[in-house]
């Protein structure tokens, strides 16, 4: 069981469609984190939220547009995404941030997408 | 730079054999480190994690891994694998990011491990 909930666990779209994905955690997390994982490969951080405030964006292109609405939920905006976008995109999120030596990250399932 | 190495790609073990999967890293300070576990078509979970202390760390599922300085080393062991172990393992080390208090996972390319009935 996962304390981080993903939704949709599948997506699939055209690239001209807008859709967005969503994850929601209640474990009074404040650092939340989007990834993406191709296949055979380690997760790639994207995005992180630090007391809902974005304080990274790993050179992440625009077609991708995190949101984070409050402290539980962070949402991965998606507009014109391309073939090569395909892939596990995964949230995580973290007690707070800074040290990670008691603050492991707790990751959902994963949003597995699929681009037309 | 920092990074993390895991040397083996592929691992296959008979059910009921032990089982090391290697793990190496480069960071210049006190590495903070994790082993997690992903099935497919599942996200990470954390087996175990290492920042300080007793060197020989004790997971979930019986797993367990040993921290080595002077070898920068981080293996996960378990002494009986099961066949629900198969799975694909990732190492991964924490680093500070530029902004003050941020973090982020510093991941090895993963140990895909096979289990033999």
């Amino acid at each position: 069981d996962t304390e981080v909930t993903q939704t949709p666990k599948h997506l699939v779209m055209g690239m001209t469609n807008k859709k967005s994905l969503k994850c929601e955690q209640h474990m009074g997390h404040r650092a939340m984190y989007w990834y993406k994982q191709k296949a055979k490969k380690p997760p790639e951080l994207m995005f992180v939220y630090s007391y809902e405030k974005l304080s990274i964006n790993e050179s992440v292109p625009s077609r991708f547009s995190p949101e984070c609405p409050n402290s539980s939920l962070l949402n991965l905006h998606l507009h014109a995404l391309q073939p090569e976008d395909s892939a596990l995109y995964l949230c995580a999120s973290s007690q707070k941030p800074g040290s990670p030596g008691n603050q492991p990250q707790h990751f959902g399932d994963g949003t597995r997408l699929s681009i037309l | 730079a920092q990074s993390v190495t895991q040397p083996d790609i592929h691992i296959t073990v008979s059910e009921g054999a032990s089982l090391e999967l290697r793990c190496n890293y480069s960071y210049g300070a006190t590495p903070y480190l994790f082993w997690y576990v992903q099935s497919p078509g599942q996200g990470l979970q954390l087996l175990l994690k290492y920042f300080s202390g007793d060197t020989l760390v004790q997971g979930i599922k019986g797993f367990e891994a040993e921290f080595k300085r002077s070898q920068s080393s981080f293996n996960l062991r378990k002494p009986s694998v099961h066949w629900s172990d198969a799975a694909e393992y990732f190492c991964a080390v924490g680093a500070p990011l530029e902004v003050s208090g941020t973090y982020k996972y510093i991941f090895g390319t993963g140990t895909r491990l096979k289990v033999l009935a």
